[in-house]
């Protein structure tokens, strides 16, 4: 089954304990991308990549480091995460370079205390 | 630089009625365009896509977008809701020269009620 997965999907951390949250896919796709999404602000683009070792910033990186080592997966980290990270995460792929029609994952909630 | 904006936060509607989701959509150059339907406590899950060609594009449990140019709109409508297309709704627009960016909306709540 084609599918994006995330793990974990629920976490709850404290200020300034690294952490990372895994995304894969078994799609074989190039693209690929996290997203945060908060109420009132939609979904925005933190981080996306073309392909293996390659990444760009979204609308909002700060904060997040990523990394594209192999086509399948595409870690966020967070080196020290803080209160106003709280939120919804969302990793998604795509076939096609401009990331049409993205497959999105179910999600990781983030609370930081 | 590219933006979106849903004109909606929250449609409510009665079952079996028509129902249009707006999308205004601000570029200078070419664009691609989506809407994206999420479920409670789901994923998002595309709906449509607007890439090039016919200006009405038809998607998924029979909602439909037609893309205006002129008015730089990209709404959404299905001509009668049922209960369970109670969900968010999110537009987002891609290409020109936002390279891999994709652009979303800040979301419609869709509730359907009896």
């Amino acid at each position: 089954e084609a599918q994006v997965t995330q793990n974990p999907r629920y976490l709850i951390t404290v200020t300034g304990k690294k952490l990372t949250v895994t995304c894969s896919q078994n799609m074989n796709h190039e693209y690929m991308s996290w997203y945060r999404q908060d109420p009132g602000l939609g979904l925005r683009q933190i981080y996306y990549s073309m392909n293996v070792e390659v990444t760009d910033k979204g609308d909002v990186p700060e904060g997040y480091k990523v990394s594209r080592k192999e086509k399948r997966n595409f870690p966020l980290i967070l080196e020290s995460p803080s209160p106003n990270q709280t939120s919804l995460y969302f990793c998604a792929s795509s076939s096609t370079r401009t990331g049409h029609g993205q497959y999105f994952g179910p999600g990781t909630r983030l609370t930081v205390t | 630089a590219q933006s979106v904006t849903q004109l909606d936060s929250q449609v409510p509607v009665f079952e079996e009625a028509p129902v249009e989701l707006r999308c205004n959509y601000s570029s200078s150059v070419s664009v691609y365009l989506f809407w994206y339907v999420q479920y409670p406590n789901q994923g998002l899950q595309l709906l449509l896509k607007y890439l090039s060609g016919s200006t009405l594009v038809k998607g998924i449990n029979g909602f439909e977008a037609e893309f205006n140019k002129s008015q730089t709109s990209f709404h959404l409508r299905k001509p009668s809701v049922h209960i369970s297309d109670t969900a968010e709704y999110f537009c987002a627009v891609s290409g020109g020269n936002q390279g891999g960016k994709l652009i979303f909306g800040q979301g419609t709540e869709l509730s359907v009620k009896p």
